[in-house]
């Protein structure tokens, strides 16, 4: 069966530290990666999406994310945590041999950014 | 450029019930998708429309329904409520040919539906 998977409920960062959000996927084919962000009360916003292409794959708000065929993982970083990143992760997988176009999302990780 | 708009913000129906809920989506994309997403949970899919026709459907039953307008807003009709029913309603939208798997869909803030 298709899947994404966040091991992660919850990551602490400190403030000013490099935060990693884990995703790793099981889809055949080659996947169409996405990452999300839910605030409290609010829908997803869209961070960064990987195509075909280079590896690192930068988005909105300094975050950035490596797709690792071998290891099928695409981990969400950012070089230096804000207070304001503190919100609910989620990363999905849009499988090309689907048959359809829907997103499959992992179960989310909340990060939590301590000032 | 607008984006993705949803009606009812929040919604409360009784067991039996049926419901209506409205999408309107950012403006040039004429593909839309439904997610329902519990508490605690990723969204999963429920279904897409593309220029008005279902193009694809998640593991939801056939009293989940929806519609889309040739101005591409949506409608998701949920006949019988159940308790389980009780989730976040996200509508999103995207631009492409029949909604493509590479294209970003951008979500809506969702209505709350509770069902007592």
């Amino acid at each position: 069966a298709q899947s994404v998977a966040q091991p992660e409920d919850q990551v602490n960062v400190a403030e000013g530290n490099p935060l990693t959000v884990k995703c790793t996927y099981s889809v055949s084919g080659n996947p169409y990666l996405f990452w999300y962000v839910q605030y409290p009360n609010r829908g997803l916003q869209f961070l960064l999406k990987y195509i075909t292409g280079d590896n690192l794959v930068k988005g909105s708000y300094g975050f950035e994310a490596e797709f690792n065929k071998s290891q099928t993982s695409f981990h969400l970083k950012k070089p230096s945590a804000l207070v304001s990143d503190s919100a609910l992760y989620f990363c999905a997988v849009n499988p090309p041999t689907s048959g359809t176009y829907k997103y499959i999302f992992g179960t989310g990780t909340r990060l939590k950014v301590l000032a | 450029e607008t984006g993705v708009t949803q009606s009812p913000t929040h919604l409360i129906k009784t067991r039996g019930q049926q419901v209506t809920l409205r999408c309107s989506s950012q403006s040039g994309h004429n593909t839309v998708s439904w997610y329902q997403q519990a508490l605690g949970q990723g969204p999963q899919f429920i279904f897409q429309y593309y220029r008005e026709e279902e193009n694809g459907r998640g593991n939801f039953p056939p009293r989940f329904s929806g519609l889309q307008f040739p101005n591409y807003s949506s409608e998701l009709n949920v006949n019988a409520l159940e308790l389980d029913d009780s989730a976040l309603y996200l509508c999103a939208s995207s631009l492409g040919s029949s909604g493509g798997p590479q294209n970003t869909q951008y979500f809506g803030p969702g209505t709350r539906l509770t069902v007592l």
